[in-house]
């Protein structure tokens, strides 16, 4: 498709396992956003990948939490021994350049038990 | 930090009731997005103003960009059940960082 795909939609996890989100952006865009939504409500900055450049990480909530985007596309984000706070929908979004018009996922919803 | 007030946080109205909403900062942004998410969806954009005073129309829906181009307003008329979502908006950095600011969204629901 030409949008931005997440994987999975929906995850159950237990509390202290590690989970991947995935991310595939659409096709060119050189920008690639995390963020983290709580029910209903606005949008928690995570990472930012731009090209080659070193991610902007600085929205992670703890070290539990990583990101890769591998060769300029794909990128997983990766939590860590979950707790039941990191229940959310993430979501992820890509654009053509920083500051232009987000294209985004229809996200992935963790719930942890 | 930068901050980007948006209000109100909740509006429930009637079916072909007018409604604005407001998106507030101290700060000076290059330019600012609405999106509107319905639930089990990402956001998607509506529009982006980028000069301070502009006013953009996308039928019922009316933006502007204030002239220090500090704040935004979403003014929606004769509201509809289609019009339900969580609106948000985004202003961008000015400067080469152009990095997005987040207000935390205005939960709209219209009754039939």
């Amino acid at each position: 498709g030409a949008g931005v795909s997440q994987s999975p939609s929906n995850k159950v996890t237990e509390k202290g396992k590690d989970v991947e989100l995935r991310c595939d952006p659409i096709s060119g865009h050189t920008a690639l956003y995390w963020y983290r939504q709580s029910l209903g409500q606005g949008l928690e900055f995570l990472i930012y990948f731009q090209g080659n450049s070193a991610p902007d990480k600085s929205g992670l909530p703890s070290d539990r939490f990583s990101a890769e985007r591998t060769g300029g596309s794909v990128s997983t984000l990766t939590i860590q021994r979950t707790q039941q706070e990191d229940s959310a929908v993430y979501l992820c979004a890509s654009s053509r350049d920083r500051g232009r018009e987000l294209f985004f996922g229809e996200g992935s919803r963790l719930t942890v038990l | 930090t930068q901050l980007l007030e948006q209000s109100p946080q909740f509006l429930s109205i009637q079916e072909g009731e007018n409604l604005t909403v407001y998106c507030n900062s101290s700060s000076v942004f290059s330019s600012l997005q609405w999106y509107r998410q319905e639930p089990g969806e990402g956001p998607v954009l509506l529009v982006t103003v980028v000069t301070g005073g502009e006013v953009k129309k996308l039928k019922r829906l009316t933006f502007q960009f204030g002239d220090a181009r500090k704040d935004s307003s979403l003014h929606i008329t004769a509201a509809q059940p289609g019009d339900t979502g969580l609106y948000l908006c985004a202003g961008a950095q000015a400067g080469n960082n152009r990095k997005l600011i987040w207000g935390l969204g205005t939960s709209l629901a219209v009754n039939p």
